[in-house]
C-alpha cells in the first residue's frame, strides 16, 4: 500500500533559524496536503499542492511539490516560537495517508 | 460557523467493551472521515463516508465500523476493545467525495482502554 515517509522526526532550532521537513511517498500522488498540529491540539490544514513542481508561499512558509509528484518539502524561514508543533504531510490518492510528522521545537 | 464537533472529548473503557464516538461535520460538508492517531504518529485513515455511503476503508479490523446519518453526522463504533485501541480518534469533514481537498479536523476523542 501507499506509504508516506517524513524526515526528520524531530528538529530543534534556535528562534530565527530556518527549518525544513521532507516528505516522500512510495507512489505518485494526485495531491499533497500539509497540516500543523500544536501540542494537545488537532491537525490544522496549511496548504494543498496539486501540480508537478508547484511552489507555494505563505508568509515565511514555502511549500514545494516534486516534479514526479512523489515528494514534497516545507521550509520555514526565520522560525518563531509560534511555529512550534508537529508538521504532517498527507498524500492523497483516494484516501489521505499521513507521514509520522516532524516535531519542531523552537528555543527563544 | 461552528467547526467539526466530536463527543465525548475523553473516554475510559476496559478491554472487551465497545465504544461509540460521534462527529458532526461543518455545515454543508457531506464527507466525514475517521482517523486514529497514536501518540507520536500521524493520523491513520480508518473510514470515509460521503452521502451516507462508505467511500473508503483503511487497514483496520472488522471490530471497527462506522455509519453516516441523513444529517451527515457520523458514528464510529469499536467492539471488543483492546489495549492497543487507546488513541486519539479524529473526525474530519470536507466538501468533496474523496479526500483530495482540505480536511477540517475536529478536536478528537481521547480513548483510553485499560
Amino acid at each position: 500500500g501507499q506509504q508516506v515517509m517524513q524526515i526528520p522526526q524531530y528538529q530543534h532550532v534556535q528562534e530565527g533559524e530556518d527549518f525544513t521537513t521532507y516528505c516522500n511517498s512510495s507512489t505518485t500522488l494526485s495531491n499533497i496536503q500539509w497540516y500543523k498540529q500544536r501540542p494537545g491540539g488537532h491537525p490544522v490544514f496549511l496548504i494543498q499542492l496539486v501540480k508537478s513542481g508547484e511552489v507555494k508561499k505563505q508568509k515565511r512558509l514555502t511549500f514545494q511539490f516534486g516534479e514526479a509528484k512523489k515528494n514534497s518539502s516545507l521550509h520555514i524561514t526565520a522560525t518563531q516560537t509560534t511555529d512550534v508543533g508537529t508538521y504532517f504531510c498527507g498524500g492523497s490518492n483516494y484516501k489521505l495517508t499521513f507521514g509520522k510528522g516532524t516535531l519542531l521545537t523552537v528555543n527563544p | 460557523d461552528a467547526g467539526v464537533t466530536q463527543s465525548p472529548t475523553h473516554l475510559i473503557k476496559t478491554r472487551g467493551q465497545h465504544v461509540t464516538l460521534r462527529c458532526s461535520p461543518i455545515s454543508g460538508h457531506k464527507s466525514v472521515s475517521w482517523y486514529q492517531q497514536v501518540l507520536g504518529q500521524g493520523p491513520q485513515f480508518i473510514f470515509q463516508y460521503y452521502e451516507k455511503e462508505e467511500r473508503g476503508r483503511g487497514n483496520f479490523p472488522d471490530r471497527f465500523s462506522a455509519r453516516q446519518f441523513p444529517n451527515y453526522s457520523s458514528e464510529l463504533n469499536v467492539n471488543a476493545l483492546l489495549l492497543g485501541d487507546s488513541a486519539l480518534y479524529l473526525c474530519a469533514s470536507s466538501l468533496t467525495r474523496d479526500n483530495s481537498y482540505e480536511q477540517y479536523f475536529g478536536p478528537g476523542t481521547r480513548l483510553t482502554v485499560t
